[in-house]
């Protein structure tokens, strides 16, 4: 039981590129949800998921795009990278009680 | 609209210190999570509560449903205990997040 697996842990980008940031778990949560963490500003929800197939919008969704074809994968993509979304990215996944948290990754956009 | 106030925004103490991190939250909230995050490190859960009160080793956390309150106590603090703590109240489809509390424990 591996938890919430995200990579990659440490990325550099530039300005315009895109990728995908990968987030798995394996406890067969519904509830899967990708966040930013900036200084200053918390962690603040950018999509999030309650169920295969289904997506919605969080407060900062612009920029990224989610699919959720599987239960147990949530990937997180940024279409065209902006120096704006540099930041600590995190994935979680909650059914009823804890929360889990992928380790992160710090994107910087140059 | 779902909110979550939390209080300090930072702590420092001395170890052995006992500590006390508070969370306030509005209408909609139906549960309490707290979150620990060491420097440049992972979010870990350490407690989810919708009544009463949690303890696990030198960790403590209650809530007051009436109040809309929550607080977070460690006893006998250690070094190791520094971290950002961070509150989160569950709504009915996200959490929303307190902006934690930074807690630097001196030896």
């Amino acid at each position: 039981n591996a938890g919430v697996t995200q990579t990659p842990k440490f990325q550099v980008l530039k300005t315009g590129q895109s990728m995908t940031l990968q987030c798995a778990q394996d406890m067969n949560h519904e509830y899967m949800s990708w966040y930013r963490q900036d200084p200053g500003m918390g962690l603040r929800l950018i999509h999030y998921s309650v169920g295969a197939g289904i997506t919605d919008q969080g407060e900062v969704p612009n920029g990224y795009n989610v699919s959720r074809s599987t239960t147990e994968d949530f990937p997180l993509r940024l279409l065209s990278a902006a120096p704006s979304q540099t930041s600590v990215y995190f994935c979680a996944s909650r059914r009823q009680g804890a929360v889990f948290f992928g380790q992160g990754t710090r994107l910087t956009v140059v | 609209k779902n909110e979550v106030e939390q209080s300090p925004q930072n702590l420092t103490a001395q170890e052995g210190e006992f500590i006390t991190i508070n969370c306030s939250y509005s209408v909609g909230i139906s549960a309490l999570h707290w979150l620990q995050q060491h420097p440049g490190g992972g979010i870990v859960s350490l407690f989810m509560l919708s009544s009463g009160k949690k303890k696990h080793g030198r960790l403590i956390a209650t809530i007051n449903i009436q109040e809309k309150h929550s607080s977070l106590h460690i006893t006998a603090s250690h070094p190791r205990d520094s971290a950002v703590y961070i509150c989160a109240g569950q709504g009915a489809q996200k959490l929303v997040f307190g902006q934690g509390t930074r807690l630097t424990i001196n030896p």
